[in-house]
């Protein structure tokens, strides 16, 4: 199948924003997620979107959803050493969820 | 107690040996997922259920099989296993009638094949 795209690495200073990027495939995906993983954790749902939406946003997490494009992006406010992980986005695939290969984010005191 | 609970969390095992990942959930959802992570690779599905009598393949289930023994269990099989089958392996439940049908995910287990 068709691959859900990211960046693979990404790294900031603390207390500066990160911009985490996707591309997606499919055009009649329902909703789009944002996955954080810690080293030696499961994954851990952060936040989603639904497709008729452009934006959404919750406390320092703003997801940006452009359909034409099929982008996909999360932006972390305020960026702190806790962020440190690795965040997924998937989409809603025929019912199950296809993840990206990962993003790994490094903030650095 | 965990949502959702793996065993083992770490395991070894040889080369053609037969060995049963076990996945347990306490959030009563009917649909539940296998998948594995590789470094660069993100993670892939191996196999899912949406009910007790519902098994379907994902994207990479060559050489698994899984049993659904209840709502509650879903366990993943390798009937022999080989090295390429070293992995993190996730279990994942969601519920549909939440919409968004989010995934929740068990603490992972960690394969390695000698």
């Amino acid at each position: 199948g068709e691959d859900v795209e990211q960046s693979l690495f990404l790294s900031v200073r603390e207390g500066d924003s990160s911009v985490i990027n996707c591309t997606y495939t499919d055009s009649s995906s329902t909703y789009l997620y944002w996955y954080k993983q810690e080293p030696g954790a499961g994954l851990q749902l952060l936040t989603y979107i639904f497709s008729n939406m452009d934006m959404k946003q919750d406390q320092r997490l703003t997801v940006l959803l452009n359909k034409k494009d099929k982008h996909l992006s999360l932006r972390i406010a305020d960026t702190q050493t806790g962020d440190s992980a690795i965040y997924f986005c998937a989409e809603k695939r025929y019912s199950t969820l296809t993840f990206g290969k990962g993003t790994m984010l490094l903030v650095s005191p | 107690d965990a949502d959702v609970t793996q065993t083992p969390r770490n395991r070894i095992t040889k080369t053609g040996k037969r060995i049963m990942l076990e996945c347990s959930q306490t959030k009563g959802h009917d649909r539940m997922y296998w998948y594995r992570q590789d470094p660069g690779l993100g993670l892939r599905l191996i196999y899912y259920s949406f009910d007790v009598k519902d098994i379907n393949k994902g994207e990479i289930s060559d050489g698994y099989s899984v049993s659904r023994q209840a709502q509650a269990k879903f366990s993943l099989s390798l009937e022999s296993a080989i090295p390429n089958q070293t992995a993190l392996y996730f279990c994942a439940t969601s519920d549909p009638l939440t919409g968004m049908d989010g995934y929740t995910f068990g603490s992972g287990t960690r394969l390695t094949v000698v």
